[in-house]
């Protein structure tokens, strides 16, 4: 099925330690995200892409950085992995038509840092 | 960023009952997004609202665009075990949507 897909599914971290989570769509959109979601916090945007070429910060991304690597992947990496990042983390995309059609999640990567 | 505040932060109704919830802001939104979430999974969205006032249906489940375009709605009709999960809205300020911290509903059977 066409949609979003994140890998891993499941990770677990030392503090100090990097990884990337890696996001790809097959939709053509153009728009890509990512989000942290924690218990009482709702989602909250760490970075997007309004486009090919481009990325901009969102309400937390201390401690996060991200890389458009062409139009179908987006990915996220944590270079000195913190117990704060401990979260889900969802990628998501939004329609050629435009954000006011909302957005496309993954299935989530849940990250624990130790 | 935007503040959206949405209650009930958790409800337990039995099967078969009607279900409210609601979201508000202190700012103007100029789009309305209603997402459910199962467990494990992503959000899925459920209906978009574009027009203050708007009302919209998507089978049991119906939504409405406050007035105000400060506030929005979701009301569930006779529920079902498979509406059980944390239902979010998002409202869009620029080009940005900001998320509730979501409802959590259980279904009693």
């Amino acid at each position: 099925n066409a949609g979003v897909t994140q890998t891993p599914k499941f990770q677990v971290l030392k503090t100090g330690q990097s990884m990337t989570l890696q996001c790809a769509q097959d939709m053509n959109h153009n728009s890509m995200y990512w989000y942290r979601q924690d218990p009482g916090m709702g989602l909250r945007l760490i970075y997007y892409s309004a486009s090919e070429g481009t990325t901009d910060k969102g309400e937390v991304p201390n401690g996060y950085n991200v890389s458009r690597l062409n139009k179908r992947e987006f990915s996220l990496r944590l270079e000195s992995a913190a117990p704060s990042q401990t979260s889900v983390y969802f990628c998501a995309s939004s329609g050629s038509g435009g954000i006011n059609y909302g957005y496309t999640f993954g299935s989530g990567t849940r990250l624990t840092v130790v | 960023g935007q503040q959206l505040n949405q209650s009930p932060q958790s409800m337990f109704i039995q099967e078969g009952e009607d279900v409210s919830m609601n979201c508000t802001s202190s700012s103007i939104f100029n789009t309305w997004l209603w997402y459910k979430q199962d467990p494990g999974e992503g959000p899925v969205l459920l209906i978009a609202l574009y027009k203050a006032g708007e009302l919209t249906s998507n089978g049991r489940l119906t939504a409405q665009f406050g007035i105000t375009r400060k506030d929005s709605f979701l009301n569930i009709s006779a529920s079902i075990p498979s509406d059980v999960g944390i239902y979010f809205c998002a409202g869009r300020y620029g080009n940005q949507f900001y998320f509730g911290t979501g409802t959590s509903l259980t279904v009693i059977p």
